[in-house]
């Protein structure tokens, strides 16, 4: 069964730029997956920042930014501040109707 | 706004049937453009795909759960229910439900979220 890999944790100074990772355990992933991703706080349901590969959702800074990158999706963040520090999951489309999570990056920022 | 709201019993038994329900209001379930989801998170881990319905009833379901799920919608009432069979501790965790983008250029995401309902498995 595929799965779909995300790093499990990553760390970034404040200001610094971060680049998290969507890939699958087979293949490669393309815009065709419609790669989107969502960030999680602790007691919070998740929030929707990048969709369709690279289009932010309403209200999500510019900082945050998709592209596909090599083989894999990938969520940047560019001068990371300390309220980015979250979970981040990314979702795949993987046809016929069925959608799959990532494993999810906890990133710190320190 | 569109907003989601999931209820359910809170705790069931295992081996029983966990049923839980998200009511849809600030919008019609009854779109072309949706599918309704339901996403759960176990304590302290990740987020996990359940399934999806369209308002034809039409289901979608994560292969690793399709044996012991079964989601269904009640147009009328402008909700969707999910029934998850023969409940285990693992069946312990968070349980949302979601719209996902269904139609156009740009799809398949969840756009909108319930707040969540906590359902635990014990004795």
């Amino acid at each position: 069964q595929t799965v779909v890999t995300q790093e499990p944790s990553f760390s970034v100074s404040p200001g610094g730029t971060v680049t998290l990772t969507c890939g699958l355990s087979s293949g490669s992933v393309s815009t065709s997956y419609y790669p989107s991703w969502y960030q999680q706080t602790p007691g919070q349901p998740p929030r929707t920042l990048i969709y369709s590969t690279n289009t932010r959702s309403s209200g999500v800074p510019d900082r945050f930014s998709g592209s596909i990158l090599g083989n894999k999706a990938a969520l940047t963040i560019t001068g990371a501040q300390a309220d980015d520090e979250s979970d981040y999951y990314c979702v795949l489309y993987m046809g016929s109707g069925i959608s799959l999570f990532g494993g999810g990056t906890k990133l710190t920022v320190l | 706004q569109l907003q989601l709201q999931e209820s359910g019993p809170g705790l069931v038994k295992p081996s029983e049937t966990l049923s839980l329900t998200c009511t849809v209001s600030g919008g019609s379930i009854s779109s072309s453009s949706y599918f309704w989801g339901w996403i759960r998170q176990p304590p302290g881990k990740g987020l996990e795909w359940i399934g999806n319905i369209y308002y034809s009833g039409s289901t979608f379901y994560n292969p690793s759960l399709k044996s012991r799920v079964t989601i269904s919608v009640d147009t009328s009432k402008n909700q969707f229910s999910l029934k998850v069979t023969s409940v285990t501790a693992a069946d312990t965790a968070m349980y949302y439900c979601a719209r996902q983008i269904r139609t156009g250029s740009s799809k398949y995401y969840f756009d909108y979220w319930g707040q969540g309902t906590l359902l635990t498995v014990s004795s």
